[in-house]
């Protein structure tokens, strides 16, 4: 069965500083991999999301992931925070076979931007 | 285009009353998933379509909860005898038949049973 897991439930960085998320995943074949951005008192937001090809991808507002398959992690990352990357992370990845439309999500990670 | 959208945004009941929470996807997704996020916690899976049968059904809580799908379009989830731990924002998303492709998020339903 497929899992994901998000280090960490709260990270605070400060702004202009490394914003590092974590994520791994378990799956017997290789999956797609998405993260999702929650702003308060809102739905959620595709940033990025990995399919096939280029491992590193690019996402919206500066994010990006990279897909490790040696390590089974897809960790989101931006070089320098922002007040307004204040918000919840969800990483979540779905089967990647035909007919596999399931997706799993972490249970997310809050990300606290300090001034 | 227009998005998900769900109805109504907020809902206030009292315990034991039944609701019914209205998803519209985006026109032509076929696939189409609820959710549960309790405060401060994750998001749960509840239920997912495709057109208008449900394959996995394995996240609904319990037999008070109950789903449905018409027209590959609408969709409705009920809770019959609502209870204080139901409260919680209920997320509806709808993406097309590539699971490649990512899911389309309504603003969400928050229920507060009291």
């Amino acid at each position: 069965a497929q899992s994901v897991t998000q280090l960490g439930s709260h990270v605070s960085v400060s702004e202009g500083a490394l914003v590092l998320l974590r994520c791994n995943y378990s799956s017997s074949v290789p999956p797609y991999l998405f993260w999702y951005v929650q702003y308060p008192n809102q739905g959620l937001q595709l940033l990025l999301k990995y399919t096939t090809g280029a491992t590193l991808v690019k996402g919206i507002n500066g994010f990006e992931a990279e897909f490790k398959k040696s390590e089974t992690s897809f960790h989101l990352t931006k070089p320098s925070a922002h007040m307004s990357d204040a918000a919840e992370y969800f990483c979540a990845v779905n089967g990647g076979t035909s007919g596999t439309y399931k997706y799993i999500f972490g249970t997310g990670t809050r990300l606290k931007v300090l001034a | 285009g227009a998005g998900v959208s769900q109805s109504p945004s907020n809902k206030v009941t009292e315990k034991g009353k039944d609701v019914e929470l209205r998803c519209d996807p985006i026109s032509g997704h076929t696939a189409l998933y609820w959710y549960r996020q309790r405060l401060g916690q994750g998001l749960e899976f509840l239920i997912y379509f495709q057109g208008n049968s449900a394959p996995d059904k394995s996240g609904l809580p319990s037999d008070r909860f109950s789903a449905e799908r018409t027209g590959e379009s609408v969709s409705t989830l009920t809770i019959q005898r609502t209870q204080q731990e139901d409260s919680a924002v209920y997320l509806c998303a709808s993406s097309t038949d590539q699971s490649r492709n990512e899911q389309f998020f309504g603003p969400g339903t928050r229920l507060t049973v009291l």
